[in-house]
């Protein structure tokens, strides 16, 4: 157990449809990021929030959106869901603003859309 | 996008034996971190060196980076079969507070 929580660890959804993933960051780590994994493009940085606040952005479609909550969990939304959105969500933690300090995964949530 | 980029993409070897994986990057980084996937699970951090630094050591592990040549590489000694797994490397230019991964070398450890 990596101290990082996401759920659910796996979803089945329809096309067209909403999900809502979270994340509960290791205890005393106020900086959350959520990546992509996908086979043909790989880890893909989506966004970063430290203490309640947007820090980075990546590549993350404007049919995504993300919020970290005043007790530091974070939930990923992603809607009108695409074929192509089918991927394993990974949430990930730090401590400070994490410039210096390594990740710490949780184990990822398999999202299949069909 | 991708930062970097792991070599080679697929690498077995036996029980025992030394693996070596090579990662190349395009900009200028703060660290360059090393982490390990089993198949379909969360990443594990393995080890940080700063740009500052020139090798580091953690066990079986042994990273060296080379600024000037924008590539780092990670040995692993002595390797096991519970070692197979996919390496990435993942940079961090200080800047942009995100973590860049590459695309990763898969290793096969045979008993």
């Amino acid at each position: 157990d990596s101290g990082v929580t996401q759920t659910p660890k796996h979803l089945i959804t329809a096309t067209g449809q909403r999900v809502t993933l979270r994340c509960s960051p290791r205890s005393g780590d106020l900086s959350v990021y959520w990546y992509q994994q996908s086979l043909d493009q790989g880890l893909q940085f989506l966004i970063q929030y430290y203490n309640g606040e947007e820090r980075a952005k990546g590549n993350i479609l404007e049919r995504f959106s993300a919020q970290q909550f005043p007790d530091l969990h974070s939930e990923l939304n992603l809607s009108s869901l695409e074929l192509g959105d089918s991927a394993l969500y990974f949430c990930a933690s730090s401590a400070g603003g994490g410039r210096g300090y390594g990740y710490t995964f949780g184990s990822g949530t398999r999202l299949t859309v069909v | 996008s991708q930062q970097g980029e792991e070599d080679p993409q697929a690498l077995s070897i036996q029980e025992g034996e030394n693996a070596t994986m090579n990662c190349s990057y395009k900009t200028s980084i703060n660290n360059l971190q090393w982490y390990r996937q089993n198949s379909g699970r969360g990443l594990v951090h393995l080890i940080l060196i700063r740009s500052n630094e020139r090798e580091k050591h953690s066990g079986r592990l042994r990273v060296t980076l080379d600024t000037s040549k924008k590539s780092s590489s990670l040995l692993i000694t002595a390797s096991r079969a519970a070692d197979t797994a996919s390496y990435f490397c993942a940079t961090d230019d200080g800047a942009t507070n995100k973590l860049i991964f590459g695309t990763g070398t898969l290793l096969a450890v045979q008993p």
